[in-house]
């Protein structure tokens, strides 16, 4: 069956530090995999998403960036926290075939 | 550009009410839609996926309808229970210019209260 983790579940930075944020799938074969954003009272904001190994697309501008060093592994990064950062981070996938999406649980990052 | 809108914002019922939520999108466009959970702190658990082609689709007390046309969905509760209290969102799978399948656009969600 295929699952999606995503960790940490919880998050506390101060402001500038570094911040690396882990997604991997299993029992699927090359996913288009995502990272969105969610803050308080808002919509899920599309930050990135992934067609294929080192292929990635950022829809936003930001002081993020992502990679996929491998097929089922996507990574969210930052070299630089900045208070606006904080939020909730989700990873997602979807198969080969672009049907179903599916979500991991999510990581509360606070920056302070 | 696409954009998806759920109305209402919130909602709240007694236990072993029926109740509809509804979701639209400005752009027929579409590959899927998809409703989802989201419980406070927690990730998003897909409920149903209703494919372009699709009118309807049904888990146990879930019913969604897809009228592409319009650009309109939504999700039928049956005897609604406390344990659907929850945020559901809806969301599309946009279609590229050109055919290609393109990224989930969400909407901000219906938060739903049932009450005992």
């Amino acid at each position: 069956s295929q699952t999606i983790h995503q960790w940490p579940a919880t998050l506390v930075q101060p402001v500038g530090s570094p911040l690396s944020l882990e997604c991997t799938v299993e029992g699927t074969s090359n996913p288009n995999l995502y990272w969105y954003r969610q803050a308080a009272g808002r919509g899920l904001q599309l930050l990135f998403y992934s067609i294929g190994i080192d292929q990635i697309s950022s829809e936003v501008p930001q002081n993020l960036s992502a990679s996929r060093p491998q097929d089922r592994q996507f990574i969210l990064s930052s070299k630089k926290l900045l208070l606006s950062d904080s939020g909730f981070y989700l990873c997602a996938y979807t198969d080969n075939q672009n049907t179903e999406a599916f979500f991991g649980q999510g990581t509360r990052l606070t920056v302070v | 550009k696409q954009e998806v809108t759920q109305i209402p914002a919130a909602l709240s019922v007694p236990e072993g009410e029926n109740l509809v939520l509804n979701c639209s999108f400005t752009d027929s466009a579409i590959y899927n839609l998809q409703w989802f959970r989201q419980d406070p702190g927690k990730g998003l658990t897909s409920l149903l996926l209703i494919q372009s082609s699709q009118r309807e689709q049904t888990s146990g007390r879930l019913n969604a309808s897809l009228d592409k046309s319009s650009g309109r969905s939504t999700l039928y509760i049956a005897a609604s229970q406390p344990g659907d209290s929850a945020t559901y969102l809806c969301a599309v799978t946009h279609m590229n210019y050109g055919g290609s399948q393109g990224n989930l656009i969400f909407g901000k969600g219906t938060k739903l209260s049932v009450k005992p």
